[in-house]
């Protein structure tokens, strides 16, 4: 079966420090995966997918990128925090045709 | 882009009472998909539509993908506590199959 990995749980970083959350999936190949930021009871936002390793699409323009090293490895940086980057931020992967499944999610405090 | 419009925002419900909420897109997708989000955690696919017309249960859960493949809906029937929580529509299309998601329904089950 496939499982989505994404770590760490809960994260409070500095303005201006750096930032790397990571994710895997296991039990796949080549699924499409995404991040998702998400604000306080408010709705989900597409931030990046990729559909193989390399090819990123980002849907807003903003301070983070991310990467796809490997196959079913995707990671979220930024050069450097600021207050509005705070959030939950969801790592999700999905079949070429089907339903995504999400992380457990990351909760990102920018002091 | 694309767009998910869900409705409504939010609801108070008394224990044992049936839900309805919909979602509807000026924009076609080829499936519909229903996820349910507890606090502090990643959304979980309730149910998944892939055809124009399609019905499907899970349990005290219905949806149906609109016929112009433009809308949806979930039905909750027989509330329980538990069933608190957000609830969002997605929609898949594009040749990358890209979720996209609407904007949330949050349900609360008064005991």
């Amino acid at each position: 079966s496939q499982t989505i990995h994404q770590w760490p749980a809960t994260l409070v970083q500095p303005v201006g420090s750096p930032l790397s959350l990571e994710c895997t999936v296991e039990g796949t190949s080549n699924p499409n995966l995404y991040w998702y930021r998400q604000a306080a009871g408010r709705g989900l936002q597409l931030l990046f997918y990729s559909v193989g390793i390399g090819q990123i699409s980002s849907e807003v323009p903003q301070n983070l990128s991310a990467s796809r090293p490997q196959d079913r490895q995707f990671i979220l940086s930024s050069k450097k925090l600021l207050l509005s980057d705070s959030g939950f931020y969801l790592c999700a992967w999905s079949y070429q045709v089907g339903a995504a499944f999400f992380g457990q999610g990351t909760r990102l405090t920018v002091v | 882009g694309q767009q998910l419009n869900q409705s409504p925002q939010s609801m108070f419900i008394q224990e044992g009472e049936d839900v309805s909420m919909n979602c509807t897109s000026s924009s076609i997708f080829n499936t519909w998909l229903w996820y349910k989000q507890d606090p502090g955690e990643g959304p979980v696919l309730l149910i998944a539509l892939y055809k124009a017309g399609e019905l499907t249960s899970n349990g005290r859960l219905t949806a149906q993908f609109g016929i112009t493949r433009k809308d949806s809906f979930l039905n909750i029937s027989a509330s329980i506590p538990s069933d608190v929580g957000i609830y969002f529509c997605a929609g898949l299309s594009g040749g990358y199959q890209k979720v996209t998601f609407g904007t949330g329904t949050k349900l609360q089950v008064i005991p």
